[in-house]
């Protein structure tokens, strides 16, 4: 049963527009979400975090928006560049030592020049 | 500093062999997780272990099974293996487990 869903399997925008990356989860005791961005043959590489005390964190161009009563959070990209094609993770745990992270399927971006 | 490395990057097995797959950690960090990755199922987590003792274990059988070493070295195995266990293995280190791994880039393996 999958407890993080990534609906989007791929997602086109043009470059300079906003990214939007959306991710929902079902178990309410997740309190702590990551993003992951994956180029092919190389292993995911950490984008950003958000804990549950928050719905908003921003790092540069990239934002995450948490939405806990609707078990949602996004993730924005904004401007839009090239170098950003890839295929994005959201993850997600209950936080405290040793819990796993539960990942969604991931959203493959392409960002046409 | 060096990032997490795993090895090999590729292997080829037939069916019902067994394999080992080792993945060295960021220096400094004590938990190390393994993940599967297959087209269409995202990242699904095989276990995790933090000072030689393994503290979570995901929906596996019991064909794999992993260990970790006083260095915090990791190795996972698979026995018997089925073509159904083709995939990308990732290993991720952290700190202590609670924030952001660092992922491998992986292992790549295919079962004939």
């Amino acid at each position: 049963d999958q407890q993080v869903k990534q609906n989007s399997p791929s997602l086109s925008v043009q470059e300079g527009r906003i990214s939007i990356l959306n991710c929902d989860y079902t178990n309410s005791m997740f309190d702590y979400f990551l993003w992951y961005k994956k180029y092919p043959a190389e292993g995911p590489t950490f984008l950003i975090s958000i804990s549950s005390i928050k719905d908003k964190n921003e790092d540069g161009r990239f934002t995450v928006f948490l939405n806990k009563s609707a078990k949602h959070l996004s993730l924005h990209i904004v401007p839009s560049q090239p170098g950003d094609s890839a295929v994005y993770f959201c993850a997600a745990s209950e936080g405290g030592t040793g819990n796993q992270f539960y990942f969604g399927t991931g959203t493959s971006l392409t960002v046409i020049p | 500093k060096a990032g997490v490395t795993q090895t090999p990057r590729y292997l080829i097995k037939t069916r019902g062999q067994q394999v080992t797959l080792s993945c060295s950690p960021i220096s400094g960090h004590r938990s190390v997780s393994w993940y599967q990755q297959t087209p269409g199922q995202g990242l699904q987590f095989l276990f995790e272990y933090f000072s030689e003792t393994q503290r979570n274990k995901g929906n596996f059988p019991g064909r794999f099974s992993g260990r970790q070493f006083s260095n915090s070295r990791s190795e996972m195995n698979v026995s018997t293996l089925e073509l159904g266990d083709s995939a990308l293995y990732l290993c991720a280190s952290s700190l202590a487990g609670t924030t952001g791994y660092t992922f491998g880039s992986g292992t790549r393996l295919t079962v004939v």
